[in-house]
């Protein structure tokens, strides 16, 4: 099974900072990497596939990049809407798989 | 506009079975895989299940095989669960999710059920 390790598992940052959260394939994945963000009590929501792919609708100050085993998610500059937990998935190989998730909370 | 509305919860003795559903809406259901994700209080999520558009192709997680049974039906526009033996450890928002297209999202997330295993 593909694990996926994302880091860090809790950031605090202000409004306005750059932020940068980073998940690591224990073996290639290509490009098939999902990042999704989720608030509480609601479905996770996608944001970025295929590594860098921007979805429809979502802001472009989130960004990603990589391929293979690292992959990160850029927030260019954070908005208070923001401030939720982020995880990436890897859709490469079966068993599908999520990393622990990265909690952005406020400062 | 694409929407996903999952039923049946609820709480449930260990041992005991559910049948989890999922009403598909906004667009060509039987052209897209599907699948079921789950997430228990506090935790990530955890992936749990996949069928192909034409049911040709189905998988699981090894925490589940051999005690859920993923299915759908085209023509009521719907995707399942059924879900036996159940155990403390399956309590869980279950979520349905569609897989994009080119198989690299799942692109659209009905808004989760809440399945409660205990005695």
């Amino acid at each position: 099974d593909i694990q996926l390790t994302q880091s860090p598992s809790f950031l605090s940052a202000s409004v306005g900072d750059r932020v940068t959260i980073t998940c690591r394939a224990s073996q290639g994945i290509s490009s098939y990497l999902a990042w999704y963000q989720q608030k509480p009590g609601k479905a996770p929501k996608l944001l970025i596939y295929a590594a860098s792919t921007l979805q429809s609708g979502v802001p472009s100050s989130f960004s990603g990049s990589g391929s293979g085993t690292e992959f990160t998610l850029t927030i260019s500059s954070l908005q208070p809407e923001d401030f939720a937990i982020y995880f990436c998935q890897q859709l490469n190989s079966y068993p599908l798989t999520f990393g622990g998730g990265t909690k952005v909370e406020i400062k | 506009e694409v929407q996903l509305v999952e039923s049946g919860g609820g709480l449930v003795k260990p041992g005991g079975s559910l049948r989890l559903s999922c009403a598909a809406s906004g667009f060509t259901f039987s052209s897209y895989s599907m699948n079921w994700v789950r997430q228990a209080p506090g935790k990530g999520l955890e992936w749990v299940s996949s069928i192909s558009s034409s049911s040709s192709y189905i998988y699981y997680a090894d925490s589940v095989k051999g005690r859920f049974t993923i299915s759908r039906d085209s023509a009521k526009n719907s995707l399942f669960l059924q879900m036996n033996s159940l155990r403390a450890e399956d309590t869980a928002v279950y979520y349905c999710a569609r897989e994009s297209r080119s198989r690299d999202s799942f692109d659209y997330w009905g808004q989760g059920i809440l399945v409660i295993v205990s005695s």
